[in-house]
């Protein structure tokens, strides 16, 4: 079946520093991807859309400046949280639709 | 907005059925039910699909009702490791189509 691989698995950062999170569709070619956020004991909240060779599509409320978005081909997206702060400590998932609705196993990143 | 709505928590005994519900009252004619569950800090894993006819998989079976305004969950035996939380999502089956997540149900199977 459809395989989505996200890396760093978790990461620790200094406030201030900028993390990039990767994702990629390990068996199939992905125009879109999505990025979700997750926080403690809360339902996963979508922060933007990911189109392969074009801008993300971002969810209402969510910087798009904050949270740099780049598909740049067709098996990976990554998602850059610039200048992070301990507020954007969370977990981090990505998905994509391959033969199904496919996730990632998800970035826990800690902001100190 | 998600168009699910489900109850926040159940509890079910390990080796029982569990039925967890979903109402899903203003879905359209092309969009599907879909379910997920989330094991606590994982991302979320699909377990099954339909659009207006019962299904059943390896690990689950899916109950529509006729008006397909409701629809049930049902694992056979569940186990310690089915403790998650389960997500009830209507959507069209094209791809592309983002995937807007309600609360969801946090199942515990108690041993």
């Amino acid at each position: 079946g459809a395989v989505v691989s996200q890396h760093p698995s978790r990461v620790i950062c200094k406030s201030g520093t900028s993390v990039k999170i990767e994702c990629r569709s390990l068996d199939f070619q992905a125009t879109t991807m999505f990025w979700y956020r997750q926080f403690p004991k809360q339902s996963l909240m979508l922060m933007a859309t990911s189109n392969e060779g074009s801008k993300a599509t971002y969810e209402q409320g969510v910087e798009k400046d904050k949270f740099l978005i780049n598909h740049a081909s067709l098996t990976l997206s990554t998602l850059t949280v610039t200048s992070a702060h301990p507020e954007d400590s969370s977990f981090y998932i990505c998905s994509a639709d391959g033969t199904g609705y496919t996730f990632g196993s998800g970035t826990r990143l800690t902001v100190v | 907005d998600a168009k699910t709505t489900q109850p926040p928590s159940m509890d079910c005994a390990e080796g029982r059925a569990a039925n967890l519900p979903c109402n899903h009252s203003t879905i359209s004619g092309n969009e599907y039910v879909y379910w997920y569950r989330q094991i606590h800090s994982q991302g979320p894993q699909y377990i099954i699909h339909g659009l207006k006819n019962n299904e059943t998989n390896e690990m689950a079976s899916l109950i529509i009702t006729e008006d397909r305004k409701s629809s049930t969950l049902i694992l056979p035996h569940a186990t310690l490791r089915d403790t998650a939380v389960y997500y009830c999502i209507v959507r069209v089956a094209n791809r592309d189509d983002k995937i807007i997540f309600g609360k969801g149900t946090r199942l515990h199977i108690l041993p």
